[in-house]
């Protein structure tokens, strides 16, 4: 069964800064897919960044900008110009490319930006 | 335009009671999911449904009935609460066939508390 860790269960960083949380798996598969979500104090489950294995370029959306290194099975955010607003539980996620398979969560890490 | 929603979003009801919480979505995905998230923040796959057939059950205690009358609902429905089920339970959906990465996408959960 796939697995997926996260060894940092609390960061924190200063406005502005860059900060890098990791993540971990373990799996089988040649091909999968990898996603970071986002749970701000709302509790909503908001999608930051996807990767798919098969693709060796990392993926970038605004800020927010992956490390993907499929050998050693690591799959890490990193977070640039950060924002009061980017404090939340980040979790990442594991999910097979065949169809009806749930997402694998890691336990979280959660970030704290200080002004 | 709500794409996974809920309802309720809270629930706070005795030991013993029976609850249920629905979940709908308007993204025309053809798999939904139930997650639960325990007091660590832990997120875990209860079930998953494709196209009103039950695909996955997480050895979930048979307390737990999802149910899906057609593609866009699936509710959850609990009997005989107990102390342990207090929790957030999300309901998810992706478009499980045919091309693209398949991210899910959750609703805003609903915090489950039994007196």
């Amino acid at each position: 069964a796939q697995t997926v860790t996260q060894s940092q269960p609390e960061m924190s960083v200063q406005e502005a800064e860059t900060v890098t949380l990791s993540c971990t798996y373990d799996t089988s598969e040649s091909d999968y897919y990898l996603f970071w979500y986002k749970q701000p104090p709302s509790r909503q489950m908001i999608l930051v960044i996807r990767q798919e294995a098969y693709k060796q370029q990392n993926a970038t959306e605004n800020r927010f900008s992956v490390n993907f290194q499929k050998a050693a099975k690591s799959f890490s955010l990193k977070i640039s110009d950060s924002q009061l607003g980017d404090a939340a539980m980040y979790f990442c996620a594991y999910r097979n490319p065949s169809g009806n398979t749930p997402l694998v969560f890691g336990k979280g890490t959660r970030l704290s930006v200080i002004a | 335009d709500t794409a996974v929603s809920q309802t309720p979003k809270y629930l706070v009801t005795q030991m013993g009671n029976d609850k249920s919480i629905k979940c709908e979505q308007n993204l025309g995905h053809d798999t939904m999911y139930w997650y639960k998230q325990d007091s660590k923040k832990f997120l875990k796959i209860m079930f998953s449904y494709n196209n009103k057939e039950l695909i996955i059950n997480e050895t979930v205690p048979n307390r737990f009935s999802p149910k899906s009358p057609d593609k866009a609902h699936l509710n959850l429905h609990i009997n005989s609460l107990e102390l342990g089920d207090s929790a957030v339970y999300f309901c998810a959906s992706s478009q499980d066939f045919g091309t693209g990465i398949r991210s899910q996408h959750f609703g805003d959960g609903t915090r489950l508390s039994i007196l």
